[in-house]
């Protein structure tokens, strides 16, 4: 199994750009979702979902479009880049989204720079 | 959000030390998980706590689930140079709308060889 993937590893942005950042697990994990890291902030939930079709908001969600079509990917949007969103993005995985315990685990990353 | 309160931010020890590090909650968890980070990756899962009061071990790393649930531990035995990173913690619960996680600021260990 590769887990979770990102893509791209690295982008640079112009303000107003729009791009998507991929993300794919083949864990056959239901619960999908992206965080981002920020120095001195730790990691904080943009959106996450519980299983295909379904997504809500975490604690950051403004500026991000989610939207899950199929269990495996699960795409991050940036609608209208600003610099407050250069960060490092974080997409996780978990077996469910509702089982009472559960454990997660993260791809590598995509660390977006938006000038 | 709710963030855990993590300590020591940093630790700065002599390679072969024992190292320990810890994380409270005001809240109680279903689950408590240990996570490294390396430069320049994503956050690897160490030990993963699924009751209250254990103790589980994963080569030189042990952790406990607090009796309370609103704490846990991390201890890193004879320290080597590739533990260098950053050791975060997190916590499991799960409301109505599914599964949430809260995460730790983060323990950066310096290893000197």
């Amino acid at each position: 199994n590769a887990g979770v993937t990102q893509t791209p590893k690295f982008q640079v942005l112009k303000t107003g750009q729009s791009m998507t950042l991929q993300c794919a697990q083949d864990m056959n994990h239901e619960y999908m979702s992206w965080y981002r890291q920020d120095p001195g902030m730790g990691l904080r939930l943009i959106h996450y979902s519980v299983g295909a079709g379904i997504t809500d908001q975490g604690e950051v969600p403004n500026g991000y479009n989610v939207s899950r079509s199929t269990t495996e990917d699960f795409p991050l949007r940036l609608l209208s880049a600003a610099p407050s969103q250069t960060s490092v993005y974080f997409c996780a995985s978990s077996y469910s989204g509702l089982a009472e315990q559960e454990t997660q685990y993260f791809g590598p990353g995509t660390r977006l720079l938006v000038l | 959000g709710q963030q855990l309160n993590q300590s020591p931010q940093s630790m700065f020890i002599q390679e072969g030390e024992d190292v320990s590090m810890n994380c409270t909650s005001s809240s109680i968890f279903n689950t408590w998980l240990w996570y490294k980070q390396d430069p320049g990756e994503g956050p690897v899962l160490l030990i993963a706590l699924y009751k209250a009061g254990e103790l589980t071990s994963n080569g030189r790393l042990t952790a406990q689930f607090g009796i309370t649930r609103k704490d846990s531990f991390l201890n890193i035995s004879a320290s080597i140079p590739s533990d260098v990173g950053i050791y975060f913690c997190a916590g499991q619960w799960r409301p109505n709308t599914g599964n949430q996680f809260y995460f730790g600021t983060g323990t950066s260990l310096t290893v000197i060889p």
